[in-house]
């Protein structure tokens, strides 16, 4: 079945530092969406993307979706104290009868200030 | 608008002791989804719906686990009986269709001990 890996698992920065995690897929993706759930909380829906090297901006976070659709990746720049929390990737299978989203296991930013 | 809205949040239970935990959806969305997240394994899907009829159970662990949903607006995820590997976060999450943005609950938080 489809997986999706997530890395790095974990990652602390320095305030002020940029943050990437990267997303793949072990098959092509119709879409790909981006969570965040902070600490004791419950994942919060970020962005989607659906074309082949797509990119989206929302402030300080830019998402990528790679030409091939199989992978893709959220960059944060100069993190905040703010931004603390697990970031997950969803991807949505393009074959007939896909139907649902299969999460990565999550990449936990700790933020140091 | 209300959310996904699940109960109970926190349930401390002994094990062999059945455990209930329910669900209503936020109003509208056709597609439910209950996830277990535990450290090891991450976000795990254990069962969708679809205009309440189940359409996936495959990542339901065994027949200790059991989940209905009698109408568009209410789901219960039951164990019976309950083991202490059964400890995790316990999201319920709805969405219209099952590849678009999913809302999730803020979680049951359980403890078999």
């Amino acid at each position: 079945g489809q997986q999706v890996m997530q890395i790095p698992q974990y990652q602390h920065v320095q305030e002020g530092e940029d943050f990437t995690t990267y997303c793949n897929s072990s098959t092509t993706l119709s879409n790909i969406q981006w969570y965040k759930q902070r600490p004791g909380g419950h994942p919060v829906f970020l962005i989607q993307l659906v074309k082949s090297g797509e990119v989206k901006k929302q402030k300080r976070l830019t998402f990528q979706f790679g030409e091939a659709k199989k992978n893709s990746s959220l960059h944060i720049t100069a993190t905040q104290t703010t931004d603390v929390g697990t970031y997950f990737c969803a991807g949505r299978g393009s074959g007939a009868g896909s139907y649902q989203l299969t999460f990565g296991k999550g990449t936990k930013l700790s933020v140091i200030p | 608008d209300a959310g996904v809205i699940q109960s109970p949040r926190h349930e401390v239970t002994e094990m062999g002791q059945e455990v209930t935990l329910r669900c209503k959806p936020i109003s509208g969305h056709n597609s439910l989804f209950w996830y277990r997240q535990t450290m090891m394994r991450g976000l795990e899907l254990l069962i969708y719906f679809n205009n309440n009829v189940p359409i996936d159970d495959s990542g339901m662990p065994e027949d200790r686990f059991s989940a209905k949903m009698p109408n568009a607006s209410f789901s219960t995820l039951k164990i019976q009986p309950s083991e202490p590997r059964d400890s995790a976060v316990y999201f319920c999450a709805s969405s219209w269709g099952a590849g678009n943005t999913i809302y999730f609950g803020e979680g049951s938080w359980l403890t078999v001990v």
